[in-house]
């Protein structure tokens, strides 16, 4: 069956410093990844969509960026954290229409 | 913006089954309905999909109505691991790689 697992689950960063957020995939191959942002008591935001190595797609202007280094790796970086980057990480990988989701990362910027 | 509406809040008595209503109203015909849930602090968990016919596995049921511009979820018995924020979400194209438009949700409680 396939498994999909974030780390850390928790972060705790300064304004100005940087992030790396990690995604991986087992248990299928060449998925579709995704990166989702809540806010608190807010919906999804989907930040990042990847169809294959090397390939991103961004849904939202910001200062994170995405990467996809191996076929079941999926990376969310920024080099300056913002107070508004604060919110809840979610990956998620889909094999053809139906999305499913990581435990998530919860992100302060202070 | 999300092109589902939900009540924002529901409460159902433990053992009975929840009835989660959402209006779609402007959906295309190629767009699927799905449901999902979060339990606080966790990832959304998938529930069910469906496009215009009713659907129905181990967790609930789905019941789209002929116009397609509603639909409901059926939690048959719920329990009180049942509460958590549902949300009922319209699939978009292929050539969007099947986004995800996502609103607030329903707040299911689940009382004793």
């Amino acid at each position: 069956s396939q498994t999909i697992h974030q780390w850390p689950a928790t972060l705790v960063q300064p304004v100005g410093s940087p992030l790396s957020l990690e995604c991986t995939v087992e248990g299928t191959s060449n998925p579709n990844l995704y990166w989702y942002r809540q806010a608190a008591g807010r919906g999804l935001q989907l930040l990042f969509y990847s169809v294959g190595i090397g390939q991103i797609s961004s849904e939202v202007p910001q200062n994170l960026s995405a990467s996809r280094p191996q076929d079941r790796q999926f990376i969310l970086s920024s080099k300056k954290l913002l107070l508004s980057d604060s919110g809840f990480y979610l990956c998620a990988w889909s094999a053809w229409d139906t999305q499913y989701f990581g435990p998530g990362t919860r992100l302060t910027v202070l | 913006d999300a092109k589902t509406t939900q009540p924002p809040s529901m409460d159902c008595a433990e053992g009975r089954a929840a009835n989660l209503p959402c209006n779609h109203s402007t959906i295309s015909g190629n767009e699927y309905v799905y449901w999902y849930r979060q339990i606080h602090s966790q990832g959304p968990q998938y529930i069910i999909h469906g496009l215009k016919n009713n659907e129905t596995n181990e967790m609930a049921s789905l019941i789209i109505t002929e116009d397609r511009k509603s639909s409901t979820l059926i939690l048959p018995h719920a329990t009180l691991r049942d509460t958590a924020v549902y949300y009922c979400i319209v699939r978009g194209p292929m050539d969007s790689n099947y986004q995800l438009i996502w609103g607030a949700g329903t707040k299911l409680i689940i009382k004793p």
